[in-house]
């Protein structure tokens, strides 16, 4: 079983609407989960991050935790065609030193 | 501004060659750290540290080396030694190593290395 597992898409939805993209994970002592955004060729831009369950709202974004379920998503409201890049999921705990991404969602915006 | 820095942008090597990619951060930012990224493929960590004089290997540190003489600079020398080089480089930084909110990692712009 994969440390963080996400579904590598792509996810296509039509530009307006919402995405809603999901990451799960398998340590149960995880503390921090972090959502970055990749375009093609670039590096991955951190975009949410959250720590406690519940959501967090951030402009169009929301962050959603269910530690109790081990998952977290990411809502993209209104989606743009700007906001089509791979989505990357990651995971940190207090038990090391690093965090552990997921290999990414692929999601496109069409017009 | 604020950042991470890394250099050069694209390079190529030479089979049997050791190249060297930079990496510095103005952020004040105690841990850094190297990730290697394959077409289609998640981030491989390779090296990272958290304080000066001291790293520690990631999952594929074979083939890699690194210093970290200076608190804002964590170069990464690609060896002979590495098989398969050609990948997207990537440079990263945080406050802490610890989890939390100190550990959001934040990314340079990345050295694209191809083996000719």
């Amino acid at each position: 079983q994969k440390e963080v597992e996400q579904n590598s898409g792509p996810l296509s939805v039509p530009e307006g609407a919402i995405a809603s993209l999901n990451c799960t994970y398998s340590d149960r002592v995880s503390q921090s989960f972090f959502w970055y955004r990749q375009y093609s060729g670039k590096s991955p831009e951190l975009i949410m991050s959250i720590y406690s369950n519940g959501d967090k709202e951030d402009g169009r974004f929301t962050a959603q935790l269910n530690k109790a379920s081990q998952y977290v998503s990411l809502l993209i409201r209104d989606s743009q065609p700007s906001d089509s890049a791979t989505y990357l999921c990651a995971v940190g705990s207090y038990n090391t030193d690093k965090l552990i991404f997921g290999t990414g969602t692929r999601l496109q915006v069409f017009p | 501004d604020g950042g991470i820095t890394q250099s050069p942008k694209y390079l190529f090597r030479k089979e049997g060659q050791n190249v060297t990619l930079s990496c510095e951060q103005n952020l004040n930012h105690d841990a850094m750290y190297w990730y290697r990224q394959d077409p289609g493929q998640g981030l491989r960590l390779i090296y990272y540290s958290q304080i000066v004089n001291d790293f520690q290997k990631g999952d594929i540190a074979e083939g890699y080396s690194v210093s970290r003489e200076k608190k804002e600079s964590f170069p990464l020398t690609v060896t002979s030694a590495q098989k398969n080089p050609t990948a997207f480089y990537l440079c990263a930084s945080s406050i802490d190593l610890a989890g939390g909110p100190y550990n959001e990692q934040f990314f340079g712009p990345g050295t694209r290395l191809t083996v000719l």
